[in-house]
């Protein structure tokens, strides 16, 4: 069962700050949160993950709240190629665990 | 990624042909996992496996078996194919000593009539 809330879907113009909500309120604490994206029937792109600490990448920012409850996805200046199924995934780092998708949020970028 | 690798991209075969999907991946990642995905169904597990002699049923192994011929492939099969098993699959890997990041190929549509 997904352990993680998003919202079905959300718009973005291009250019602008995407900022995809995540709730997880059951997250224990040695889950880490995981976001992935798909792009219409490709493979899930693997974007960015945290366990406490906000993180950064070249492709987004991580924003966790301090207990952890929700977090935040932000890609900065989104473009066209960002509209994707995005998914928050809350799972431990250490170990073998599958990963379960919940329905995601699918963020549409616009001109 | 372009790391890892599936062959066939596309397949349409027939009920009752044996189909073998193949990954393969450049990142020196030592476990190797097959999902496939349906519409509305999110992905699931087949099979996964940590090294080239530890191979674990997923949850819908039923149908399928696969083989893992070194660290760098993994091989799906499909010994008799039924309508039911048309899906999107693909492929994953990740590095145990990492938090098991899973990276995924660019997946097989296979459509079986």
């Amino acid at each position: 069962d997904a352990k993680t809330t998003q919202p079905p879907s959300m718009d973005c113009a291009e250019g602008r700050a995407a900022n995809l909500p995540c709730n997880h309120s059951t997250i224990s604490g040695n889950e880490y949160v995981y976001w992935y994206r798909q792009i219409h029937s490709q493979g899930p792109q693997y974007i960015i993950h945290g366990l406490k600490n906000n993180e950064t990448n070249e492709m987004a920012s991580l924003i966790i709240t301090e207990d952890r409850k929700s977090s935040t996805l932000i890609l900065p200046h989104a473009t066209l190629r960002d509209t994707a199924v995005y998914y928050c995934i809350v799972r431990e780092g250490r170990g073998f665990q599958k990963l379960v998708f919940g329905t995601g949020t699918r963020l549409l970028v616009s001109p | 990624d372009a790391d890892v690798t599936q062959t066939p991209r596309n397949r349409i075969t027939k009920t009752g042909k044996r189909i073998m999907l193949e990954c393969s991946q450049t990142k020196g990642h030592d476990r190797m996992y097959w999902y496939r995905q349906d519409p509305g169904l999110g992905l699931r597990l087949i099979y996964y496996s940590f090294d080239v002699k530890d191979i674990n049923k997923g949850e819908i192994s039923d149908g399928y078996s696969v083989s893992r011929q070194a660290q760098a492939k993994f091989s799906l099969s499909l010994e008799s194919a039924i309508p039911n098993q048309t899906a999107l699959y693909f492929c994953a890997t990740s590095w145990t000593g990492s938090t098991d990041t899973q990276y995924f190929g660019p997946g097989t549509r296979l459509t079986v009539l």
